[in-house]
Formats: structure tokens, C-alpha cells, sequence
């Protein structure tokens, strides 16, 4: 039972380098998402996308692109890395459980900008 | 906007101890609430959540939480804490059942255990 994978789990990239970050889930949800996590900032929404062939901006969009390639995969893109990137990504989806819907997430994956 | 507050960043216990986790919101509406838990290294992992109905909810790994509407509040709770309890502890508020994007956690309460 896979869940949520993410990948890579760890990168350090130099400033102005770009690289994505991949996520698959095997839920059949229809709903994915990108957050960022910061020490004593919680997680914070980066990108969602509510189905397939749809992406719409969250909190902290600038700096990221997102493409969801199809119903299964969520990736998410620095053009240009900057130290202010460095950070924490998860990516998660979410189903309907028992009348929520309930956000399942990946293990994480720590990227370092210099 | 919705608004989540964790008032306490670190929290310390000893094993065997009671446990509070204090978790404010601000929502007009009913909100849909959750405590999440993230052990090092690791993702989010959902402990329980509220939506409707009894106001005392039980979750995983003897854990609870109860709603108070009166205080906007959604306190987590367990009665005997494990060394395995150490982790981070989020909460979270969304609107209505499809809250999609409107999701939003509080900063976190880094929870630490002492034998």
C-alpha cells in the first residue's frame, strides 16, 4: 500500500538551478497538492489541483510551476532555485472518508538552495 | 480567512503523563477540523477529525480531541503518554467538506517526552 511517493527525498541545488519534484499517489483521488513546510510557519499551500487537466494557485505559488500529468501524478517545478526555496515539500491528496475529505500525505522531500 | 493558532511551540512530558495540545481557529461556520501528527523524517499522518455530530472524537493511537464552539477551540488529548509520542503536531481547519485548497494548519506543536 504505497500511499503517497515522493521524489527525490533529498537535493541541494545551487541558486538559479532548476530541478522538479516528482509525486505519485495510488488512491485514485482526484485532488492532489503542493505545500511547503517551514519551521513555525505549519504547512503552507503551494499549488493544488482538483482533478485531472487542472491546477490552480495556493498560498506561496511564486517561484513554482505545476503540472499534473495525469489523474495518478503531481509534479512540481523550480525554474530557477533561490535560497528562500529551501524548505520542506509535501505533496498530498486527498478522498472522501466517512463525509471529510481527508488529505493523505507523502514522506517529504528536503531540498537545500545555496 | 480561517485562521489556525498552536499556542504552545514545545510542549514537554514525562512517559505515563496526561497530554494537552491546545489548538484555536477562527472560522465563522461550522469548520471541518483535524490534528495530523508528523514523526522525524516523516510525513503527516491524520490522528482524527471533526466535522459534525458528538463533540468528543476518538482517533488513532489513543488520542482524542473535543470541539468547543463556545472557545473556538479543538484541544487534543491523551490520557498516558508514550516515549513514541515524541513528534510534531498539527492542526488544521478547512472549510466545509470540500475544502480543497482552504486547508489550513497551525505552525505546529513540537511535543517532547522525558522518561
Amino acid at each position: 500500500n504505497a500511499g503517497v511517493t515522493q521524489t527525490p527525498k533529498f537535493q541541494v541545488l545551487k541558486t538559479g538551478q532548476s530541478m522538479t519534484l516528482q509525486c505519485a499517489q495510488d488512491m485514485n483521488h482526484n485532488s492532489m497538492y503542493w505545500y511547503r513546510q517551514d519551521p513555525g510557519m505549519g504547512l503552507r499551500l503551494i499549488y493544488y489541483s482538483a482533478s485531472e487537466g487542472t491546477t490552480d494557485k495556493g498560498e506561496v505559488p511564486n517561484g513554482y510551476n505545476v503540472s499534473r500529468l495525469n489523474k495518478r501524478e503531481f509534479s512540481l517545478r523550480l525554474e530557477s532555485a533561490a535560497p528562500s526555496q529551501t524548505s520542506v515539500y509535501f505533496c498530498a491528496s486527498s478522498g472522501f472518508s466517512a463525509g471529510a475529505n481527508v488529505l493523505t500525505f507523502g514522506a517529504g522531500s528536503r531540498l537545500t538552495v545555496l | 480567512a480561517q485562521s489556525v493558532t498552536q499556542p504552545d511551540i514545545h510542549i514537554t512530558v514525562s512517559e505515563g503523563a496526561s497530554l494537552e495540545l491546545r489548538c484555536n481557529y477562527s472560522y465563522g461556520a461550522t469548520p471541518y477540523l483535524f490534528w495530523y501528527v508528523q514523526s522525524p523524517g516523516q510525513g503527516l499522518q491524520l490522528l482524527l477529525k471533526y466535522f459534525s455530530g458528538d463533540t468528543l472524537v476518538q482517533g488513532i493511537k489513543g488520542f482524542e480531541a473535543e470541539f468547543k464552539r463556545s472557545q473556538s477551540s479543538f484541544n487534543l488529548r491523551k490520557p498516558s503518554v508514550h516515549w513514541s509520542d515524541a513528534a510534531e503536531y498539527f492542526c488544521a481547519v478547512g472549510e466545509g467538506p470540500e475544502y480543497g485548497n482552504k486547508l489550513v494548519f497551525g505552525a505546529g506543536t513540537i511535543l517532547r517526552v522525558k522518561s
